[in-house]
């Protein structure tokens, strides 16, 4: 069973930074592209960041480009973003989900809610 | 960047109606439209993909249709469980979401 688990959330001040971690299991981690998508509680789903299985290519939303990194470790399927110079439009729940070759998300986690505030 | 616009933003329906909730897009693409619903608290569900294919273990109540930059998601006959958000999602190019529709009880 494909099971994605986040981690890693919490509150933060504006400026700083957070690292999410998702934990997958249940399929072959390398062969999956994988992206994060936010959403701000009672509002829309926003796609943030995506990589390639093997992690050689990222994309961004223009909204967190350059302040945000994603990566993955196939080793330990495990998927990251890196979050710095975060702002309080930053608060969200993120969710990390996995799709198929030109296929949409077909399995999500449960989500982890960050809070950037003073 | 591909805007995707959902309408209505909410919809007021009863057990038993038929649903339709449209999905324009700001350039014409070919079918790499997805449709999901998401519950309260809930991560979104994947119903429909590449437009018109029905997600293993969605019901039958649910179809989709349309290309080019106008898609529908309907279900046929609206069941208790299917009061929730719905939203499209094209990935022709990157991924980008439509602002979601609520589907509410009349």
């Amino acid at each position: 069973e494909v099971h994605l688990l986040e981690s890693g959330g919490g509150l933060v001040q504006p400026g700083g930074s957070l690292r999410l971690s998702c934990a997958a299991s249940g399929f072959t981690f390398s062969t999956y592209a994988m992206s994060w998508v936010r959403q701000v509680p009672g509002k829309g789903l926003e796609w943030v960041s995506a990589i390639s299985g093997s992690g050689d290519t990222t994309y961004y939303a223009d909204s967190v480009k350059a302040r945000f990194t994603i990566s993955r470790d196939n080793s330990n399927n495990t998927l990251y973003v890196q979050m710095n110079s975060l702002r309080a439009d930053d608060t969200a729940v993120y969710y990390c989900s996995r799709h198929p070759p030109r296929l949409p998300f077909d399995y999500w986690g449960q989500g982890i809610l960050v809070t950037v505030s003073s | 960047d591909i805007q995707m616009t959902q309408s209505p933003s909410t919809l007021s329906a009863s057990v038993g109606d038929r649903v339709t909730i449209t999905c324009r897009a700001s350039q014409s693409f070919s079918s790499w439209l997805a449709w999901y619903q998401q519950k309260p608290g809930k991560a979104p569900k994947l119903l429909i993909y590449k437009a018109s294919s029905l997600e293993s273990g969605v019901p039958s109540r649910f179809s989709g249709s349309g290309s080019g930059t106008e898609f529908t998601l309907t279900i046929s006959s609206l069941q208790p469980d299917d009061f929730a958000t719905y939203y499209c999602q094209q990935y022709n190019r990157l991924w980008t979401f439509g602002q979601g529709t609520k589907v509410e009880i009349k």
